[in-house]
Protein backbone atom coordinates (compact mmCIF):
# COMPACT_ATOMS: atom_id res chain seq x y z
CA UNK A 1 0.00 0.00 0.00
CA UNK A 2 1.64 3.48 -0.52
CA UNK A 3 0.77 6.56 1.57
CA UNK A 4 -0.72 9.75 0.76
CA UNK A 5 1.26 12.90 2.32
CA UNK A 6 -0.91 16.05 2.44
CA UNK A 7 0.86 19.81 2.95
CA UNK A 8 0.59 21.47 4.69
CA UNK A 9 0.18 19.72 7.75
CA UNK A 10 -2.13 22.99 9.02
CA UNK A 11 -3.43 25.85 7.48
CA UNK A 12 -5.08 29.02 8.53
CA UNK A 13 -7.41 31.36 6.68
CA UNK A 14 -10.24 34.24 6.63
CA UNK A 15 -13.87 33.28 5.77
CA UNK A 16 -14.31 34.00 2.03
CA UNK A 17 -11.11 32.91 0.91
CA UNK A 18 -9.43 29.76 -0.98
CA UNK A 19 -7.91 27.10 0.74
CA UNK A 20 -5.16 25.25 -1.16
CA UNK A 21 -4.05 21.21 0.16
CA UNK A 22 -1.37 19.33 -1.90
CA UNK A 23 -0.97 15.97 -1.91
CA UNK A 24 2.01 13.56 -2.90
CA UNK A 25 2.22 9.89 -3.56
CA UNK A 26 4.36 7.46 -4.50
CA UNK A 27 3.69 4.82 -7.20
CA UNK A 28 0.92 4.54 -9.91
CA UNK A 29 -2.28 4.64 -8.87
CA UNK A 30 -6.17 3.63 -9.88
CA UNK A 31 -7.60 6.73 -8.47
CA UNK A 32 -7.11 9.41 -5.67
CA UNK A 33 -9.76 10.61 -3.02
CA UNK A 34 -10.52 13.26 -0.53
CA UNK A 35 -11.83 13.10 2.48
CA UNK A 36 -13.04 15.24 4.90
CA UNK A 37 -13.07 14.72 9.11
CA UNK A 38 -14.77 17.02 11.75
CA UNK A 39 -13.37 16.66 15.00
CA UNK A 40 -13.83 13.81 16.66
CA UNK A 41 -15.71 12.74 14.00
CA UNK A 42 -15.49 9.89 10.90
CA UNK A 43 -14.60 10.94 7.35
CA UNK A 44 -16.51 12.13 4.65
CA UNK A 45 -15.72 11.35 1.02
CA UNK A 46 -15.86 14.64 -0.87
CA UNK A 47 -14.46 13.94 -4.19
CA UNK A 48 -12.77 11.25 -6.10
CA UNK A 49 -10.28 11.34 -9.56
CA UNK A 50 -9.42 9.10 -11.71
CA UNK A 51 -5.94 8.46 -13.12
CA UNK A 52 -7.11 9.24 -16.47
CA UNK A 53 -8.53 12.65 -15.49
CA UNK A 54 -6.29 15.75 -14.61
CA UNK A 55 -9.03 18.09 -12.70
CA UNK A 56 -12.90 17.29 -11.58
CA UNK A 57 -15.03 19.61 -9.86
CA UNK A 58 -17.81 19.39 -7.38
CA UNK A 59 -19.31 22.27 -6.21
CA UNK A 60 -16.61 24.75 -4.23
CA UNK A 61 -14.32 21.89 -4.41
CA UNK A 62 -11.89 21.89 -7.57
CA UNK A 63 -9.13 18.69 -7.46
CA UNK A 64 -6.58 18.22 -9.66
CA UNK A 65 -4.25 15.64 -10.58
CA UNK A 66 -1.11 15.36 -12.16
CA UNK A 67 0.68 11.79 -12.69
CA UNK A 68 3.84 12.51 -14.18
CA UNK A 69 4.95 14.32 -11.05
CA UNK A 70 2.26 12.46 -8.53
CA UNK A 71 0.65 14.75 -6.87
CA UNK A 72 -2.78 16.62 -6.27
CA UNK A 73 -4.42 19.23 -4.71
CA UNK A 74 -7.49 20.24 -3.46
CA UNK A 75 -9.15 23.97 -3.81
CA UNK A 76 -12.00 24.52 -1.96
CA UNK A 77 -13.00 27.79 -2.91
CA UNK A 78 -14.46 30.67 -1.22
CA UNK A 79 -14.41 29.21 2.61
CA UNK A 80 -16.54 29.23 5.25
CA UNK A 81 -16.49 28.19 8.81
CA UNK A 82 -17.83 25.59 8.45
CA UNK A 83 -15.38 24.30 6.38
CA UNK A 84 -12.88 24.16 9.44
CA UNK A 85 -11.72 20.42 9.49
CA UNK A 86 -8.93 18.16 8.51
CA UNK A 87 -8.56 17.00 4.98
CA UNK A 88 -7.27 13.81 4.12
CA UNK A 89 -6.29 12.36 0.35
CA UNK A 90 -6.28 8.74 -0.18
CA UNK A 91 -4.43 7.35 -2.88
CA UNK A 92 -6.06 4.13 -4.50
CA UNK A 93 -2.86 2.00 -5.84
CA UNK A 94 -2.98 0.46 -9.02
CA UNK A 95 -4.49 -3.70 -8.44
CA UNK A 96 -4.96 -2.86 -4.78
CA UNK A 97 -7.99 -2.93 -2.96
CA UNK A 98 -6.38 -0.77 0.19
CA UNK A 99 -7.29 3.08 0.64
CA UNK A 100 -4.02 4.40 2.93
CA UNK A 101 -4.16 8.21 4.69
CA UNK A 102 -1.59 10.37 5.33
CA UNK A 103 -1.96 13.04 8.69
CA UNK A 104 -3.76 15.31 6.63
CA UNK A 105 -4.21 19.54 6.76
CA UNK A 106 -5.83 20.26 9.60
CA UNK A 107 -7.41 23.77 7.93
CA UNK A 108 -8.96 26.84 9.99
CA UNK A 109 -11.69 29.02 8.71
CA UNK A 110 -11.86 31.90 11.43
CA UNK A 111 -14.74 33.94 10.83
CA UNK B 1 -31.65 5.02 6.93
CA UNK B 2 -28.90 3.89 5.11
CA UNK B 3 -25.33 4.16 6.80
CA UNK B 4 -22.71 2.39 8.95
CA UNK B 5 -22.92 2.66 12.51
CA UNK B 6 -20.62 2.17 15.69
CA UNK B 7 -21.08 1.13 18.97
CA UNK B 8 -20.51 2.41 21.53
CA UNK B 9 -19.14 5.74 20.85
CA UNK B 10 -17.17 6.44 24.32
CA UNK B 11 -15.90 3.28 25.71
CA UNK B 12 -13.19 2.62 28.89
CA UNK B 13 -11.86 -0.44 30.01
CA UNK B 14 -9.03 -1.50 32.72
CA UNK B 15 -5.74 -2.78 30.88
CA UNK B 16 -5.75 -6.24 30.17
CA UNK B 17 -9.24 -6.99 28.98
CA UNK B 18 -10.39 -7.63 25.52
CA UNK B 19 -13.08 -5.50 24.15
CA UNK B 20 -15.29 -5.99 21.37
CA UNK B 21 -16.04 -2.53 19.32
CA UNK B 22 -19.20 -2.79 17.11
CA UNK B 23 -19.53 -1.99 13.55
CA UNK B 24 -22.56 -2.68 11.18
CA UNK B 25 -23.65 -1.10 8.15
CA UNK B 26 -27.05 -1.57 6.01
CA UNK B 27 -25.25 -0.22 2.58
CA UNK B 28 -25.15 -3.73 1.34
CA UNK B 29 -21.33 -3.37 0.40
CA UNK B 30 -19.18 -6.00 0.46
CA UNK B 31 -15.46 -4.95 2.06
CA UNK B 32 -15.88 -3.58 5.45
CA UNK B 33 -12.44 -1.96 6.82
CA UNK B 34 -11.27 -1.43 10.70
CA UNK B 35 -8.80 1.70 10.94
CA UNK B 36 -6.69 3.05 14.17
CA UNK B 37 -6.33 6.78 14.18
CA UNK B 38 -4.55 8.36 17.33
CA UNK B 39 -4.16 12.48 17.85
CA UNK B 40 -2.83 14.43 15.15
CA UNK B 41 -2.88 11.28 13.03
CA UNK B 42 -3.73 10.07 9.91
CA UNK B 43 -5.71 6.35 9.39
CA UNK B 44 -4.04 3.07 9.74
CA UNK B 45 -5.56 -0.39 8.30
CA UNK B 46 -5.75 -2.57 11.14
CA UNK B 47 -7.79 -5.30 9.31
CA UNK B 48 -10.53 -5.84 5.68
CA UNK B 49 -12.49 -8.01 4.54
CA UNK B 50 -13.86 -8.08 1.04
CA UNK B 51 -16.25 -10.49 1.48
CA UNK B 52 -18.10 -12.81 3.76
CA UNK B 53 -16.27 -15.25 5.82
CA UNK B 54 -13.02 -13.98 4.94
CA UNK B 55 -10.77 -11.29 5.74
CA UNK B 56 -6.71 -9.64 5.56
CA UNK B 57 -4.65 -8.14 8.08
CA UNK B 58 -3.97 -4.53 7.56
CA UNK B 59 -0.63 -2.85 8.38
CA UNK B 60 -1.15 -2.98 12.31
CA UNK B 61 -3.32 -5.97 12.86
CA UNK B 62 -1.04 -7.36 16.08
CA UNK B 63 -2.99 -7.67 18.95
CA UNK B 64 -6.38 -7.15 17.10
CA UNK B 65 -8.72 -9.75 16.02
CA UNK B 66 -11.62 -9.29 13.59
CA UNK B 67 -14.44 -11.60 12.25
CA UNK B 68 -16.97 -11.89 8.96
CA UNK B 69 -19.89 -14.04 9.53
CA UNK B 70 -22.40 -11.49 8.12
CA UNK B 71 -22.20 -9.54 5.71
CA UNK B 72 -23.54 -6.54 7.56
CA UNK B 73 -21.39 -7.01 10.39
CA UNK B 74 -17.46 -6.53 11.39
CA UNK B 75 -16.56 -6.57 14.84
CA UNK B 76 -13.16 -5.92 16.18
CA UNK B 77 -11.78 -7.24 19.24
CA UNK B 78 -8.65 -5.54 20.77
CA UNK B 79 -6.99 -7.88 22.97
CA UNK B 80 -4.68 -8.12 26.40
CA UNK B 81 -1.85 -8.34 23.95
CA UNK B 82 -2.62 -5.07 21.88
CA UNK B 83 0.48 -2.77 23.40
CA UNK B 84 -1.54 0.43 23.36
CA UNK B 85 -5.10 0.59 22.56
CA UNK B 86 -6.23 3.85 23.42
CA UNK B 87 -7.20 5.43 20.55
CA UNK B 88 -10.02 6.53 17.71
CA UNK B 89 -11.50 3.53 16.14
CA UNK B 90 -13.02 4.00 12.75
CA UNK B 91 -15.48 0.89 10.85
CA UNK B 92 -15.83 1.87 7.16
CA UNK B 93 -17.36 0.08 4.10
CA UNK B 94 -17.03 -0.28 0.08
CA UNK B 95 -19.59 -1.21 -2.41
CA UNK B 96 -17.59 -0.23 -5.47
CA UNK B 97 -14.40 -1.12 -7.33
CA UNK B 98 -13.09 2.22 -7.13
CA UNK B 99 -13.38 1.99 -3.10
CA UNK B 100 -15.03 5.36 -2.30
CA UNK B 101 -15.54 4.52 1.44
CA UNK B 102 -18.32 5.53 3.87
CA UNK B 103 -17.43 5.88 7.57
CA UNK B 104 -19.02 5.00 10.69
CA UNK B 105 -18.75 7.87 13.64
CA UNK B 106 -15.84 6.34 15.43
CA UNK B 107 -15.66 4.52 18.65
CA UNK B 108 -13.25 6.40 21.38
CA UNK B 109 -11.54 3.43 23.12
CA UNK B 110 -9.76 4.38 26.92
CA UNK B 111 -7.75 1.87 28.40
CA UNK B 112 -7.42 2.98 32.05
Amino acid sequence: SQQGEEDPQALSIQEGENATMNCSYKTSINNLQWYRQNSGRGLVHLILIRSNEREKHSGRLRVTLDTSKKSSSLLITASRAADTASYFCAPLGAGSYQLTFGKGTKLSVIP
Amino acid sequence: DGGITQSPKYLFRKEGQNVTLSCEQNLNHDAMYWYRQDPGQGLRLIYYSQIVNDFQKGDIAEGYSVSREKKESFPLTVTSAQKNPTAFYLCASSGTRVNEQFFGPGTRLTVL
